[in-house]
């Protein structure tokens, strides 16, 4: 069941900030974001585990609410290096052992 | 030092044709996949391999034939192309074969079929 992806598109100027969410119908055990820049591979940012956990990653940050089966992914302080589209991936509980990605957020970041 | 490669980076080529396409992981991940993402940047898995052993086959055509010589090294064959194979095809590899564990993507691998 692939996750679903909110908003489809954003558009920043530099030093704003930014939320997507990632919401499944499927208890989930696991969730991952990754950023592909135009033209190259995705990039792994973070993986959240089943625990209502919260990580970061310089100035992008990440929660998991399991309860309600949703992952958001927040961007403090846009560069312009923030640019690209994010994908969530999400791993259902039951031991799939596979990533189901969500449609992408194409995220643009503006002078 | 590149962690996942793949070859060739372009393969152009024409319908009814069979390609070969190679990936190499220099990580000493366990697991490897293929995914494909297609025009409108849908990334979907089709394969993955812990170990040399298939563990996940996707609902893919039975024209696509990965092999696993070694755990560093996926290959994707695919035989008797159609044009709805026009797409990149990603290689990845992580540390194990669960989905908790990052995984690391080779630069793709952009299959035009005219």
């Amino acid at each position: 069941q692939q996750p679903v992806q909110s908003p489809q598109a954003v558009i920043l100027r530099e030093g704003e900030d930014a939320v997507i969410n990632c919401s499944s119908s499927k208890a989930l055990y696991s969730v991952h974001w990754y950023r592909q820049k135009h033209g190259e591979a995705p990039v792994f940012l973070m993986i959240l585990l089943k625990g209502g956990e919260q990580k970061g990653h310089d100035k992008i940050s990440a929660s998991f609410n399991e309860k309600k089966q949703q992952s958001s992914l927040y961007l403090t302080a846009s560069q312009l290096s923030y640019s690209g589209t994010y994908f969530c991936g999400t791993e259902t509980q039951g031991g799939s052992e596979k990533l189901v990605f969500g449609k992408g957020t194409k995220l643009t970041v503006n002078p | 030092d590149t962690a996942v490669s793949q070859t060739p980076k372009y393969l152009v080529t024409q319908m009814g044709n069979d390609k070969s396409i190679k990936c190499e992981q220099n990580l000493g991940h366990d697991t490897m996949y293929w995914y494909k993402q297609d025009s409108k940047k849908f990334l979907k898995i089709m394969f993955s391999y812990n170990n040399k052993e298939l563990i996940i086959n996707e609902t893919v055509p039975n024209r696509f034939s990965p092999k696993s010589p070694d755990k560093a090294h996926l290959n994707l064959h695919i035989n008797s192309l159609e044009l709805g194979d026009s797409a990149v095809y990603f290689c990845a590899s992580s540390q194990e074969s669960q989905a908790r564990q990052p995984q690391h993507f080779g630069d793709g691998t952009r299959l035009s079929i005219l």
